[in-house]
Formats: structure tokens, C-alpha cells, sequence
């Protein structure tokens, strides 16, 4: 099945640093990738559409200065956090769609666990 | 936009059947997802519904109806690791997927 990886797992980092995520399809092309945020036992948020070769969009209320994405291939988008705060510690995960299959099926990472102090 | 309602918490015994219920409210709708997760963990793809009906895959059936906007997953034969939080998901026709607050569901011995 497709596999999407997401580096790191985990990070902590102080207040007002940057954190790179990255989010990797391993073996199936995705023009488009996904970034979500999931608060402690709240669901899943829709932050913004990665699109290869092109600008992501953003989702009402998501500071496209503050949460930079980039999706220079078919198969790595990264969201970096800038400027990070303790209110942006969160689980992010990111997820993507296979172009070979003819399905609307989103295959997600592992997830990212932020925590800046 | 989505608007995507499901029960906070659902409690059931080993062995049982849980029937975890969804309703959505959509602009463009391309489909109806259901997701496990465990805590801490990404969600896990359980099925998918875009036409009217029942689908069944082993212990796990989820159910669609695009008139009455109203989805739910059925879980027979529960096991303990059943126990999960049950993400009901919408998909808009650009490929979005909206998310309900999810069911955590207790499996009790």
C-alpha cells in the first residue's frame, strides 16, 4: 500500500525558532499533499493544500507568513513553522493522494509532535 | 464549507456491536471516509462510501445515505483494541476532507 513519512516524529524547540517538517510520499507520486493540525482531543484541521510547482493554499484563518509551504516535487512538501510559540504546539500530519490510483483515498503520515517551550 | 456531527463517546462490551453515527452538512460532496485513531497516533483508513449503501470489509461496515446526509460505521465482534477515537470525514469535490470531532469508543471487558 502507499506509505507517506514524516520527519521528525517528534521536536521540541524554544520560543521564536523555526521548525522544518518534512512529509514524504515513499512510493507513489502525490501532486498534491495535505497539512493538518490536531489539537489534544480535538479532530483533525485542514491548514492547507500543498500543491507541486505551485502555491499552497490556505485555510481561513492560517497565516500563510507563519506556517511556509513548499512542494518542490512529486514527492516531499515541507511545512515550516516560523517564529514559533507555545499556542503552536500541536500535532501536525500531513497526508496525500496517490495520481496512479483512480480513488479519492488520502494516505497519511505518522504525524509530527511540536512542542516549543 | 462542512459541517460534520458524531457522539462525543460511545461505551460498549468485548463482543458486541457499535453503531457510531454521522451526519454532514456539505457544499460539493465527493464521498464520506471513516478513520481510526489511536492516540498520539495518525489516522488509520477504515472505508470509504460515495454511493448510496452498505459496504462491507470484515468486522467493520460503514453505511451512506447522500439524501438524508447521514453516514454511520458499524463495528461487530469488538475486541479490546477496538478501543479508539472514530473519525467521520467528508470530501469535497477539490479533494478536501473535513473532519468531525471523532468518537472515542471504550471497549470493556
Amino acid at each position: 500500500g502507499a506509505v507517506v513519512s514524516q520527519h521528525p516524529s517528534w521536536v521540541i524547540c524554544k520560543s521564536g525558532t523555526s521548525v522544518k517538517i518534512e512529509c514524504r510520499s515513499l512510493d507513489f507520486q502525490a501532486t498534491t499533499m495535505f497539512w493538518y493540525r490536531q489539537f489534544p482531543k480535538q479532530s483533525l484541521m485542514l491548514m492547507a493544500t500543498s500543491n507541486e510547482g505551485s502555491k499552497a493554499t490556505y485555510e481561513q484563518g492560517v497565516e500563510k507568513d507563519k506556517f511556509l509551504i513548499n512542494h518542490a516535487s512529486l514527492t516531499l512538501s515541507t511545512l515550516t513553522v516560523t517564529s514559533a510559540h507555545p499556542e503552536d504546539s500541536s500535532f501536525y500530519i500531513c497526508s496525500a493522494r496517490d495520481l496512479s490510483e483512480d480513488h479519492n483515498e488520502q494516505f497519511f503520515g505518522p504525524g509530527t509532535r511540536l512542542t516549543v517551550l | 464549507g462542512q459541517n460534520i456531527d458524531q457522539p462525543t463517546e460511545m461505551t460498549a462490551t468485548e463482543g458486541a456491536i457499535v453503531q457510531i453515527n454521522c451526519t454532514y452538512q456539505t457544499s460539493g460532496f465527493n464521498g464520506l471516509f471513516w478513520y481510526q485513531q489511536h492516540a498520539g497516533e495518525a489516522p488509520t483508513f477504515l472505508s470509504y462510501n460515495v454511493l448510496d449503501g452498505l459496504e462491507e470489509k470484515g468486522r467493520f461496515s460503514s453505511f451512506l445515505s447522500r439524501s438524508k446526509g447521514y453516514s454511520y460505521l458499524l463495528l461487530k465482534e469488538l475486541q479490546m483494541k477496538d478501543s479508539a477515537s472514530y473519525l467521520c470525514a467528508a470530501l469535497s469535490n477539490d479533494y478536501k476532507l473535513s473532519f468531525g470531532a471523532g468518537t472515542t469508543v471504550t471497549v470493556r471487558a
